[in-house]
């Protein structure tokens, strides 16, 4: 049973909407991160955050942007929507000093 | 830059084969090699591997690390239809992972 939600599932929307994508975790981990993945391709990070009020720029450039004022929810929000934006979505968390993460269920994003 | 290599990219075997699949790796400050399993939604977690030569099992699978020749491997012994999935290898450094592009496995019945 997973402890780390991500909704919604699927998403389907037009260009130029605003967009927030939900991850929530049950676990008390500290450290919460985004991935971004294309079909075959692998995961790249586009966010991630230590700790309440901390949040810091992942490898891949992303036009998104993430929140973190409680420790169990980090959402990421797309102001503008593009078909570029087109992909998914994995939202994680871990324990500080914990390298085994454990993975959301992943939101996939296809943006016409 | 760091990476995370992993091959080979896709294969296809016969219930009952046994598998290895390979991760080299190229980071600064390595941590540790992580091994994950991907089948349609979010991966699971299979392995962490952070000393060379010592072998981690799991049922069917198992993985060593070789961090002199920066390289991991995985086993899959007696496959079955439902190891066939995305294997993902990746490195921590820091505190942040590098994932490789994934080694995905069909198995036949």
């Amino acid at each position: 049973e997973a402890d780390i939600y991500q909704t919604p599932r699927y998403l389907v929307i037009g260009t130029g909407k605003k967009i927030t994508l939900e991850c929530s975790q049950t676990m008390g981990h500290d450290k919460m991160y985004w991935y971004q993945q294309d079909p075959g391709m692998e995961l790249h990070l586009i966010h991630y955050s230590y700790g309440v009020n901390s949040t810091e720029k992942g490898d891949l450039s992303s036009e998104s942007t993430v929140s973190r004022i409680r420790t169990e929810h980090f959402p990421l929000t797309l102001e503008s929507a593009r078909p570029s934006h087109t992909s998914q979505y994995l939202c994680a968390s871990s324990f500080r000093g914990n390298y085994g993460y454990t993975f959301g269920s992943g939101t996939r994003l296809t943006v016409v | 830059e760091d990476k995370v290599v992993q091959s080979p990219l896709s294969l296809v075997v016969h219930e009952g084969d046994t598998v290895t699949l390979n991760c080299s790796y190229e980071v600064t400050n390595f941590r540790s090699l992580l091994w994950y399993k991907q089948e349609k939604k979010a991966p699971t977690f299979l392995f962490m591997l952070t000393s060379s030569g010592i072998e981690k099992k799991s049922g069917r699978l198992s993985s060593i690390l070789d961090k002199k020749e920066l390289f991991s491997i995985l086993n899959i012994t007696a496959t079955q239809t439902g190891d066939s999935a995305v294997y993902l290898c990746a490195v921590t450094y820091g505190n942040k992972l590098v994932f490789g592009a994934g080694t995905i496995l069909r198995v036949k019945s």
